[in-house]
Formats: C-alpha cells, structure tokens, sequence
C-alpha cells in the first residue's frame, strides 16, 4: 500500500530559485491538500483541491502555487524561493472533503531556503 | 481559528495515564487527534464528530463536549511506543464544516520513559 507518496524528502534551494514538490496519491481520494509544518505553529494549510481540476487557496497560500490534473496527483510549485519558506511540507488526502473523512498525510518533504 | 492544547508538554512514566485537552473559541462539528513522532509524517488515531461522543481503541479515547467546544484525548497505562506529539484539529459549523477548513492546534509534547 503506497497510500500518499512525496517526492523530494529533503531539498536545498537558493533564494529565488523554485521548484515544485510532488504528491501522488493511489486511494482514489477526492480531497488532497498541502500542509507546511513550522516549529510552534502547527500544521497550516496551502492549497487544497476538492477533485481534479479544481483548487482553492488556504490559511497561508502566498509564493505557492497547485494545480490538479488528474485524482492522483497534486503538485505544488514555488515560484521564487524564501528563507521563509523553509519548513516541512505535508501533502495529505482523504477521500472526500466532508468532515467525517479520515486525512491521511505523506511522509513529508524537509525543505531548507538559503 | 486555532484551537488551544494543553499541557504543552508532560513526562510520564511508563504505564502512568495522561490526558491532553483541545479547546477552541468557536462552535465545532468534528475534532481530529493525531500522532506525530520525530521526523515523520502525522497518524490518524480517531475523529469525534458533533453530538458529544466518546471514542477508544485499545487504550487511547478521545471525548467529545460540544457543549464547552473542547476535547480530551485519555491515554491509559502508557507505553514507550506513545511517545510523540498529539495533534487535535478541528473543523465548525456552517461555512465551516469540511476538511478544508480544518484548523490544528500547536501540539502536545508526551515523553515516556521507562
């Protein structure tokens, strides 16, 4: 069982460089989202997509951007890299957005802006 | 808005019980509680959802008031293996209401040693 699968794990990048981590999932969920994880501040949300083609901004959407092409998969691309944005990401999916649906979360992808 | 964990940390030793509470400001339909341990990705434990339930599996529950809009999660004869940090998340009423809006709080650290 893959379940939601990340690549890169780990990643330097320079600033203003970009990139874009990505996340497939093989549990035909609707629902998938990235999370990015800071020290004292929980995990927040990104982006998230409520099936293929639709996408919709979260808490901290700012210098990310997502698309969704098909079930599967759901990339996330910075467009010009922060310090800032050094932080662990999480992509998760459930299967559909409703509250009672279990999210399941990727092992996360440790990124590092310098 | 983010919900309130408390403690922040707590240090018990094995076999001793512990238990983490989730409060939050606002009216809530479903409360989320996961585990994280170092370096790796959030585990769903359960999911409580509006009408004031209680939910366990071997010796980890969770309560549910929604009523004071707060949550407990019970950890009984603690194991080494319960180590990490607990996460509740949780999602309100109306506009709310689905995974998309859920909000988690900043985590509760348990140790245990033996």
């Amino acid at each position: 069982n893959a379940g939601v699968t990340q690549t890169p794990k780990f990643q330097v990048l320079k600033t203003g460089q970009s990139m874009t981590l990505q996340c497939a999932q093989d549990m035909n969920h609707e629902y998938m989202s990235w999370y990015r994880q800071d020290p004292g501040m929980g995990l927040r949300l990104i982006h998230y997509s409520v099936g293929a083609g639709i996408t919709d901004q979260g808490e901290v959407p700012n210098g990310y951007n997502v698309s969704r092409s098909t079930t599967e998969d759901f990339p996330l691309r910075l467009l010009s890299a922060a310090p800032s944005q050094t932080s662990v990401y999480f992509c998760a999916s459930s299967y559909a957005s409703g509250p009672g649906n279990t999210i399941y979360f990727g092992e996360g992808s440790w990124l590092t802006v310098v | 808005q983010q919900p309130v964990q408390s403690p922040q940390a707590v240090i018990l030793r094995e076999g001793e019980d512990a238990v983490i509470n989730c409060s939050s400001s606002k009216a809530l339909y479903s409360v989320h509680w996961y585990r994280q341990k170092h370096g790796e990705a959030p585990v769903f434990l359960m999911i409580l959802l509006k009408g004031g339930e209680q939910k366990g599996h071997d010796k980890i529950s969770a309560s549910f008031n929604e009523k004071k809009q707060q949550s407990s999660l019970y950890l009984t004869a603690s194991q080494l293996s319960y180590s990490g940090t607990y996460f509740c998340g949780t999602t309100g009423l109306g506009s709310n209401f689905g995974n998309e809006k859920l909000t988690f709080g900043t985590g509760t650290r348990l140790t245990i040693i033996p």
